[in-house]
């Protein structure tokens, strides 16, 4: 039974480029949620995708946006980089929104933006 | 606004036990989780608890008290393999789509 996987697991970007992070569900699991994690801090929520749209928006700005496919897949985009968005990015699965406490993390992809 | 506070560092030696505390302030609750994550990893589940009192699973338990906004995760038997950031997290009662909300995570170093 696969975890949730996340690619890629590194990443380096210059300030104004777009980044694309992807991130498959565990079986069984249709909800995703994307979490940014800085530097010796708590993971903070971005959003989360069910069925295909936006559930839920962290304060994030809108350079942050996404996406979830049939196969609950699901991709985060960063638009025009600044160096604080630097951080390791968290994709966390669960099944059916909302009715459970308990998510599922991959091991992230760690963006460095120059 | 909703918050949690755990302390920075904790540091005990091997087969010790520890105690990380956690705080929490919030507009609604559904119960507490607890969180575990080694340098480079993923955060993995440890525990929740939605009711007062100690829930145990192996060397670890974890603790709730509802009216004093109060919990804690108990480490027995310490083994040098738990040294790792630990966090406690609350959903979020908005939008009810089980977003987490961390505390900024305790890290735990255990000394031979």
């Amino acid at each position: 039974d696969a975890g949730v996987t996340q690619s890629p697991t590194h990443l380096i970007k210059t300030r104004g480029q777009q980044v694309t992070l992807r991130c498959s569900p565990k079986s069984g699991h249709d909800t995703v949620s994307w979490y940014q994690q800085a530097l010796g801090q708590g993971p903070q929520f971005i959003f989360q995708y069910y069925e295909e749209e936006e559930r839920q928006r962290g304060n994030f700005p809108d350079r942050f946006s996404g996406h979830q496919f049939p196969n609950y897949s699901s991709e985060l985009n960063v638009n025009a980089l600044l160096l604080g968005d630097s951080a390791l990015y968290l994709c966390a699965s669960s099944a059916s929104a909302g009715s459970t406490d308990t998510q599922y993390f991959g091991p992230g992809t760690r963006l460095t933006v120059l | 606004g909703q918050s949690l506070e755990q302390p920075s560092e904790v540091t005990a030696v091997e087969g010790a036990i520890v105690q990380i505390n956690c705080t929490y302030q919030t507009s609604g609750f559904y119960g507490l989780s607890w969180y575990q994550q080694h340098d480079g990893g993923a955060p993995t589940f440890l525990s929740y608890n939605a009711l007062d009192g100690l829930e145990e699973t192996g060397r670890f338990s974890s603790f709730l008290s509802r009216s004093d906004s109060y919990g804690y995760l108990l480490l027995q038997e310490l083994q040098m393999k738990d040294s790792a950031s630990y966090f406690c997290a609350v959903r979020d009662q908005t939008g009810n789509t089980g977003k987490l909300i961390f505390g900024q995570g305790t890290t735990l170093q255990v000394k031979p």
